[in-house]
């Protein structure tokens, strides 16, 4: 079974507006941390936002914010306001205790693309 | 500047012919990994280390060795390199391997064997 499932290949939205992508795990670990990353056309991997399992609130940073849902099994990046610059693919991973946290498991990402 | 660089960035080599791709960091951390990434896998983790003479198997490690005798280095080996291994590949470091650790990436090395 896939440990991150990211089911939108590719997501567009204008400038300016709010886009979400989805993210769903499967783990049966209490205890993991889930990421998301971006991947400009450039190609680095760039650290956005980090959400860990007993945390009781939604991550945020500046204008990305996690929708947390546990019992659901899904992280979803909330990218508010977009800008032209968001256009990149983004991944979600996550590290579980059970590997001892030495992995960090990614999904197949998704494509968004930010037009003006 | 606080960075993981990788070299070369860019490969181009024949089959069999070994080769070594190199990934040092400045931060100081402990635990190091190699991602390789392909078109509609996302990246997969190749090799991992816990720290100096640590490390383990990742996901898809066939064809590859690593070796760590330096916590700042952490080399990635192709013995004998064949066509599949073309790929994207990403060398990666964090703190620690706990939960919250995030990971940060170096820039790449794009492998292509023919």
């Amino acid at each position: 079974a896939q440990k991150i499932t990211q089911t939108q290949p590719g997501m567009f939205v204008q400038e300016k507006e709010a886009v979400t992508l989805d993210c769903t795990y499967d783990t049966s670990d209490p205890s993991y941390g889930l990421f998301w990353y971006k991947q400009p056309s450039s190609g680095e991997m760039i650290f956005l936002i980090y959400q860990g399992s007993y945390d009781q609130q939604n991550a945020t940073e500046g204008r990305y914010s996690l929708n947390f849902q546990k019992a659901r099994k899904s992280a979803n990046l909330v990218i508010s306001a977009s800008q032209l610059g968001d256009s990149a693919m983004y991944f979600c991973a996550m590290r579980e205790v059970n590997t001892g946290f030495q992995k960090l498991v990614f999904g197949t990402g998704t494509r968004l693309l930010v037009s003006p | 500047e606080a960075q993981v660089t990788q070299n070369p960035r860019y490969l181009i080599t024949v089959t069999g012919k070994k080769l070594t791709v190199t990934c040092s960091q400045n931060m100081n951390h402990e635990y190091m990994s190699w991602y390789r990434q392909d078109p509609g896998l996302g990246l997969r983790q190749i090799y991992y280390s816990m720290n100096v003479e640590v490390t383990d198997k990742g996901d898809v490690p066939e064809g590859y060795k690593v070796s760590r005798k330096e916590k700042r280095n952490f080399p990635l080996i192709l013995e004998s390199p064949s066509p599949n291994q073309t790929s994207l590949y990403f060398c990666a470091s964090s703190l620690y391997s706990g939960q919250g650790y995030e990971q940060y990436f170096g820039p790449g090395t794009r492998l292509t064997v023919t």
